[in-house]
Parts: C-alpha cells; sequence; structure tokens
C-alpha cells in the first residue's frame, strides 16, 4: 500500500482564521513533505521532515508552520494567511530521508479570501 | 545546478495515437529519474522511474529510458486513451539529497 491520505480535502478560510492541513501515511516512511502547488505550475517544496524534525524550510513565510506530531503524521498550520497562498497543498512521504521515491497524497484545495 | 527540462504543452492527440513527451535534466552525479502523472483535481502519482543508466521504468503501457549519454528521459506509450489526458512531470532526485527537481509539466489531452 502506497497511500497518503490528507484532510481536508477543500479549505475556505479568511485572511483572519487559523486552520491546520493534515497529512497521514502508515507505510513506515521517515521522511515526510509539505509542497504548494499554484495552477499549470509543478509542486514547490515547502518543508523537509527526517525522522520526526524539520530538516528543510525553503524559506516559507512564518504563517506556514509545520509540525510532525509522530512518524506518520503532518500537520501544516495555517495563519493571517494572504489570498496569494490560495493553491494546492501536497504531501509526500519517502521511505528514508535522501532515499528516492515519493508518494503523494490527493492534496488540499484551499481558497484563502 | 539540477534542473529538468520537459516539451512545453499541451499535447492533443487522437485515441490509439504514439505519444512522445520529451524530457532532458542537467544534474551532477547519478540522479534518479521519475515521471508523475496528475489527473485534474487530484495529487501527483508515481508513473514510472529509473535509478541508473540504460535502466527502462515502464508501467501501464508508459515506458522511458534513462539515457545518460543525451542526458534524457523521454516518455512513450504506444496507444493513448483518453483517460491518459492528464499532466505529466518529468522529475529527478539526486542521491543523497531529499529534494526533487520537477519539470514544468506536459499537458496531454487525448481526444477520442
Amino acid at each position: 500500500d502506497t497511500e497518503v491520505t490528507q484532510t481536508p480535502k477543500h479549505l475556505v478560510m479568511g485572511m483572519t482564521n487559523k486552520k491546520s492541513l493534515k497529512c497521514e501515511q502508515h507505510m513506515g516512511h521517515r521522511a515526510m513533505y509539505w509542497y504548494k502547488q499554484k495552477a499549470k505550475k509543478p509542486p514547490e517544496l515547502m518543508f523537509v521532515y527526517s525522522y520526526e524534525k524539520l530538516s528543510i524550510n525553503e524559506s516559507v513565510p512564518s504563517r506556514f508552520s509545520p509540525e510532525c506530531p509522530n512518524s506518520s503524521l503532518l500537520n501544516l498550520h495555517l495563519h493571517a494567511l494572504q489570498p496569494e497562498d490560495s493553491a494546492l497543498y501536497l504531501c509526500a512521504s519517502s521511505q528514508r530521508p535522501q532515499t528516492d521515491t515519493q508518494y503523494f497524497g490527493p492534496g488540499t484545495r484551499l481558497t484563502v479570501l | 545546478g539540477d534542473s529538468v527540462t520537459q516539451m512545453e504543452g499541451p499535447v492533443t492527440l487522437s485515441e490509439e495515437a504514439f505519444l512522445t513527451i520529451n524530457c532532458t535534466y542537467t544534474a551532477t552525479g547519478y540522479p534518479s529519474l521519475f515521471w508523475y502523472v496528475q489527473y485534474p483535481g487530484e495529487g501527483l502519482q508515481l508513473l514510472l522511474k529509473a535509478t541508473k543508466a540504460d535502466d527502462k521504468g515502464s508501467n501501464k503501457g508508459f515506458e522511458a529510458t534513462y539515457r545518460k549519454e543525451t542526458t534524457s528521459f523521454h516518455l512513450e506509450k504506444g496507444s493513448v486513451q483518453v483517460s491518459d489526458s492528464a499532466v505529466y512531470f518529468c522529475a529527478l532526485n539526486r542521491p543523497n539529497f531529499n529534494k526533487f527537481y520537477f519539470g514544468s509539466g506536459t499537458k496531454l489531452n487525448v481526444k477520442p
């Protein structure tokens, strides 16, 4: 099974709201990733967690706050977002950090009003 | 730096036509190469991969061969179906890095 699940599927929020995106995998993978994808563009890496520790932050604004509570879960906390943050947010995982294949979830479609 | 270049889309084909989507890369060392597919409104699905020169990845009738001499990983399918309509991303990942480099994506439209 190579399934990564994400909730919610869709999210609409105002600029003053606080919300969270969730990602879960039960493949025993020890690396997890957040990507942002704008329409008609490839995914852009935001964060990488390796063995539950943040290893890469691609200069993401602090209004995005990742969290990895355990090896199966990855959250992305959102606060004071801007309309330009509207995008598809994808979670991915890989067996170990620095191994090749990443498996992606279906994404959360975020709209910021 | 590392990069992936894909052919511009959209590519429009009739059902049962032959498909080629070109992908070339720039990377130091010996990267692994991937094709991912994204159907409308969905996440990325791994289509196939190759981890060393001359390897051929294949899945669901799609094939791609890792050509180090031409730094290419072109995607091919002998007979496309309407259900193959999607965006296809070529990507690379270097050993000891956990960062993917994606191409810009190529949209494929298959008409009945």
